[in-house]
């Protein structure tokens, strides 16, 4: 079983759609939470932090469950922008590298 | 925000050469760089740990003669893909671990090297 895993996708929605992307991790002992987004032939780049308390930024709400061990992105009002891959990447303890989900894929069509 | 510069962005080579592929902390002094490794439509796997000064740690089944890295300064990191083959194309990315920013976050990627072994 992977570290982390990810819905496979890809999710293909319209425009001004809310969709949301799951992610659980196996290991305990994960500490820190992000969600990465990703564009064709592009670094990934930070979305956003995950905190137990839940955050939300703009149109993106981030939520950690740690009993279940699942992460969950909820984006709303997609845009066509929003269009990329998203990676849930966790990560044990100050100074472990992190350990990247496989991605999913998202399509925002006008 | 802490900027990571990898050069070259793209590079073509011929089966049996060696490609070097640096990556460079701009504005801060990085202790630890990581080199990823993505093929297409898969996730980014982490090759190797750079800490400044010391030898690299390879994860399993990484070749660590084939794939040599040095971090001589606290600025930067090399990959070395020797004698490369078709196989080793891939989208290769570091990050490099600086100040600490937001909690639990502190590692910076560059823009990535896409290497095509012909």
């Amino acid at each position: 079983r992977k570290e982390v895993e990810q819905d496979p996708g890809p999710f293909n929605v319209p425009e001004g759609a809310t969709v949301a992307f799951n992610c659980t991790y196996s290991n305990s002992a994960s500490q820190s939470f992000f969600w990465y987004r990703q564009d064709c032939r592009k670094e990934p780049k930070l979305l956003m932090s995950v905190y137990s308390s839940g955050n939300e930024d703009g149109r993106f709400t981030a939520q950690l469950n740690r009993a279940s061990q699942y992460i969950s992105l909820l984006i709303r009002d997609s845009k066509l922008s929003d269009s990329a891959t998203y990676l849930c990447v966790v990560k044990r303890d100050y100074g472990q590298n992190f350990v990247f989900g496989p991605g999913t894929r998202l399509s925002v069509l006008p | 925000g802490a900027v990571v510069s990898q050069h070259p962005s793209w590079v073509i080579c011929k089966s049996g050469t060696s490609v070097k592929i640096e990556c460079r902390s701009l504005d801060f002094q990085a202790t630890t760089m990581f080199w990823y490794r993505q093929f297409p439509k898969q996730s980014l796997m982490l090759m190797a740990t750079s800490n400044e000064g010391s030898k690299a740690t390879y994860e399993q089944g990484v070749e660590k003669d084939k794939f040599l890295i040095n971090h001589a300064s606290l600025t930067l990191s090399t990959l070395t893909v020797t004698s490369a083959h078709p196989e080793d194309s891939s989208f290769y990315i570091c990050s490099a671990r600086g100040p600490v920013g937001l909690a639990g976050y502190e590692q910076y990627f560059g823009p990535g090297t896409r290497l095509t072994v012909t």
